[in-house]
């Protein structure tokens, strides 16, 4: 496994074009977690899966975004009519089931997916 | 609400000298678990040590190691004999275990420089 996997990592874009956003997680992981980094500062939460269930959506994320999670494997992070306030790296994550002995908390990271709306 | 603070934007050592960072939070919980990422320019982030809080001991990982002060809601990272690598931006998190929440609060992060 190479770890968590996100495409494209650089995507530009006009103001009020829709992006698609991929995430392929570690496949052993069934948690799946999206997050927002603005420059300098620190990943803000978006959203999580756990296997195919979306369990919690932060208000950051307006009825212009849209995640899925089919089947439990990968992610896709929708944009839809986006803004310039909407430029950002998108982080995806995962990890190990809670619960399991494993189970240790660590967040494996992709690369990110930057986004520039011009 | 959990939140995480790092009071210290910005900071820089000599290389082979120690250096330590500062992370406070906030939560009602007594089960959690504390973090600190690391992630160089342009790359991205890696775990560099972790804390869970039940565990009274402090972690340590090589030349990192943490001073986790529970009663104080303080986590703070110190590195030992800084490298060159070591020069990137150094985030603290913290993640509920309960209530099947699992969710990861970051803080806004500290830029550390290691000068040779």
């Amino acid at each position: 496994d190479t770890g968590v996997s996100q495409n494209p990592r650089h995507k530009i874009t006009k103001r009020g074009q829709n992006v698609t956003f991929r995430c392929d997680p570690i496949s052993e992981h069934n948690r799946l977690y999206w997050y927002r980094q603005t420059l300098g500062q620190g990943p803000e939460f978006l959203t999580y899966f756990q296997n195919e269930a979306q369990l919690e959506k932060s208000r950051l994320l307006s009825d212009r975004f849209s995640a899925e999670r089919p089947k439990g494997s990968f992610s896709t992070l929708e944009i839809q009519r986006t803004e310039q306030g909407d430029s950002a790296m998108y982080l995806c994550a995962s990890s190990n089931p809670p619960g399991q002995v494993a189970f240790d908390g660590e967040l494996f990271f992709g690369e990110g997916s930057r986004l520039t709306v011009l | 609400a959990q939140t995480v603070t790092q009071s210290q934007p910005e900071m820089s050592v000599q290389e082979a000298e120690t250096v330590t960072l500062s992370c406070t939070y906030d939560t009602s919980e007594s089960n959690y678990y504390l973090f600190w990422y690391k992630q160089p320019p342009s790359r991205q982030m890696i775990l560099v040590i972790r804390q869970e809080a039940y565990k009274q001991q402090n972690a340590t990982e090589n030349r990192f190691s943490v001073n986790f002060q529970k009663a104080a809601k303080s986590f703070s990272l110190k590195i030992s004999d800084s490298q060159l690598g070591d020069t990137a931006m150094y985030f603290c998190a913290f993640m509920m275990g309960t209530s099947g929440t699992y969710k990861y609060i970051f803080g806004t992060g500290t830029r550390l420089k290691v000068l040779a």
